[in-house]
């Protein structure tokens, strides 16, 4: 079964960046698409970007001029990268596996989810 | 963006029918999916493209809707359905609702 888990740290302070790791097991991230979704404190969840089974990137427009999503192929893992963060970045993240099928595209597979707070 | 608005919270008994309700503020065709999401686990999906079962998924669920308004039915209601339910559309870039809070009484 696919399995995703996401890492990093838990605090970042303010106006540097954050980074996360997602690790995928059970299915190769050169296959489909790998997502990055964010919820705020209060339930608000916002779509952050995805990464192709290519390598090829989409990003929320709301975060382009800050997010870079990455990936290692030879670990099966994919990255975040969020700059310049604020606390309104705070939030738990979440890394999911972004399917196709039949015209339709969903998150099937997601992690469990990591808390990052940005606080000096 | 597209706006998807549901209502905050619901609260039912144990065996009734219970339908959340999503209401786009655009057409998003059927690219409609739901999700429920536990206290401290991660969002699990339900319903994806309206109406199609995820497969595992109790077929106590259903989706139903088009264009604009989209209702997840669960049906009969069991205690351990109490979750938020968030809807998502995949038509205009990728946006969420706000989630309802089921409370099973």
């Amino acid at each position: 079964e696919v399995q995703l888990q996401e890492s990093g740290p838990g605090l970042v302070k303010p106006s540097q960046s954050l980074s996360l790791t997602c690790s995928v097991t059970g299915y190769s991230i050169t296959s489909n698409y790998w997502g990055w979704i964010r919820k705020f404190p209060g339930n608000k969840m916002e779509w952050m970007g995805y990464i192709s089974y290519s390598g090829s990137t989409s990003y929320n427009p709301s975060l382009k001029s800050r997010i870079s999503i990455t990936r290692d192929t030879s670990k099966n893992q994919f990255f975040l990268q969020l700059n310049s963060v604020t606390t309104e970045d705070t939030a738990t993240y979440y890394c999911a596996r972004y399917m196709y099928t039949t015209g339709y595209w969903y998150f099937d597979f997601w992690g469990p989810g990591t808390m990052v707070t940005v606080s000096s | 963006d597209t706006v998807l608005t549901q209502s905050p919270a619901l609260a039912v008994s144990p065996g009734e029918r219970v339908t959340i309700s999503c209401r786009a503020s655009e057409s998003v065709s059927t690219r409609m999916h739901w999700y429920q999401q536990k206290p401290g686990q991660q969002p699990k999906l339900l319903i994806y493209g309206a109406s199609n079962l995820e497969s595992g998924v109790p077929a106590r669920f259903s989706g139903s809707g088009s264009g604009t308004d989209f209702t997840l039915t669960i049906d009969p209601v069991e205690a351990n359905d109490t979750a938020t339910y968030f809807c998502q559309q995949s038509w205009n870039e990728l946006t969420f609702g706000s989630g309802t809070k089921l409370e099973i009484k």
